[in-house]
Formats: structure tokens, sequence, C-alpha cells
């Protein structure tokens, strides 16, 4: 069955520092993947998806991922970090179903 | 568009009362809606997945006698937490699907945070 796993409950970077969120999956038919931002007390609101297109995936506010099928890695990146970037960052796999599969989450702290 | 909404935001009750949270979709309809509970620095945790006009299909350790679904329109499902005790507390979310050209994506609601005193 799909599962993603988050390397890394939380992440501090400085503000304007390179952000690199790192989610690994495990899937035996190609995946679809997601990265999704939660504010606090927020619902999910989605950054960018992969949807077996294109392996490097530009989402909303910077943020970009690239599907590595070799290392089964989708990690998360922004090449500047801004202080409105501090949340909470959940990986996702959509399960043939339908159902989605959420990683642990990460933390991400921007330091000024 | 694809605005999902919840109703209520937040919900403080007594132990053992029961207390509904409404799901809808606002400019799409949603064939399947999805409840997830979320605990404190938790992830999302699936409880069920509602399809207009059948029966909710609870995940395994789920009780569907306490977390009672019903998906009666192609907008609404709602989520009715019985006799609720404190372990119930927690925040909970619901996501509607739609279908795009690739496949039926899901869009979430902004949250109930439920407190059981």
């Amino acid at each position: 069955a799909q599962s993603v796993t988050q390397l890394g409950s939380h992440v501090s970077v400085s503000e304007g520092a390179l952000v690199l969120l790192r989610c690994n999956y495990s899937s035996s038919v190609p995946p679809y993947l997601f990265w999704y931002v939660q504010y606090p007390n927020q619902g999910l609101q989605l950054l960018l998806k992969y949807t077996s297109a294109a392996t490097l995936v530009k989402g909303i506010n910077g943020f970009e991922a690239e599907f590595k099928k070799s290392e089964t890695s989708f990690h998360l990146t922004k090449p500047s970090a801004h202080m409105s970037d501090a949340a909470e960052y959940f990986c996702a796999v959509r399960r043939p179903t339908g159902k989605l599969i959420f990683g642990q989450g990460t933390t991400l702290q921007v330091k000024p | 568009g694809a605005v999902v909404s919840q109703h209520p935001s937040w919900v403080i009750c007594k132990s053992g009362t029961s207390v509904k949270i409404e799901c809808r979709s606002l400019d799409f309809q949603a064939t399947t809606m999805f409840w997830y509970r979320q605990f404190p620095k938790q992830s999302l945790m699936l409880m069920a997945t509602s399809n207009e006009g059948s029966k909710a299909t609870y995940e395994q350790g789920v009780e569907k006698d306490k977390f009672l679904i019903n998906h009666a329109s192609l907008t609404l499902s709602t989520l009715t937490v019985t006799s609720a005790h404190p372990e119930d507390s927690s925040f909970y979310i619901c996501s509607a699907s739609r279908k795009t050209q690739v496949y039926n994506e899901q869009f979430f609601g902004p949250g109930t945070r439920l407190t059981v005193l």
C-alpha cells in the first residue's frame, strides 16, 4: 500500500535561506503525490501536486518539488524563505481508491 | 472555485452531548467527501469516506456509532459526534472530491475545533 515518510518533524531556516522539506514515498504503482501547507487552526491548502506529468512541479508561493523515482522522493524546496512560510507542511500520496495518506508533517520555522 | 466550508468553526460542549459538524462544497458537486481528525501537533487521520446517498465507509478503529456521517446531498455531508467525551476533543477537517481531467481532487474545509468539557 502507498505511504509517505517525512524526514524531520521540525526544520528551522533563516529568512532568505533555502527551504528543503523531505518526503519519501512507497508505492507499487505510479504515485500521485501532493504537498499541502497548514497554518494554525486552519485547513489544508494545496501547494503543488505530481500526477505523472513533468517531474519538476512548480507550485504556489515560490515552492517547487521534484519527483525522483530512483530515490522514491518528492522533496519540497523554495530558494528563499519568507517569514510567512512558517507553517506545518504535509506530504501526501493518493491511493487508487482516492484516499489521501499523509505524512507526519514538518513544522517549518523561519527565523529573522 | 472549489470552495469547501465547515460549520461551526469551533464548538465547546459538555460531556455526554452530541455535536453536529457540517461540510459543504459551495461551488461544485461532490460525490465523495472525506472526514479527517487531527490531534495537536499530529497529522491528519482519515476517519471515513462519505458517498452521496449511501452509507459511509469507516476506517479501521473508527466507531461508526460514535461518529455518525450523513451525506444527504451532493453538496452537504455532516459528522455527528454522539455522546461526546473529552477524548473526542480534536480538530475535524472535511474534504470534498471534485473530478478533474486527471483524477478526483480533494479540496479541504477550514476545519472545526471541538472541545468537550
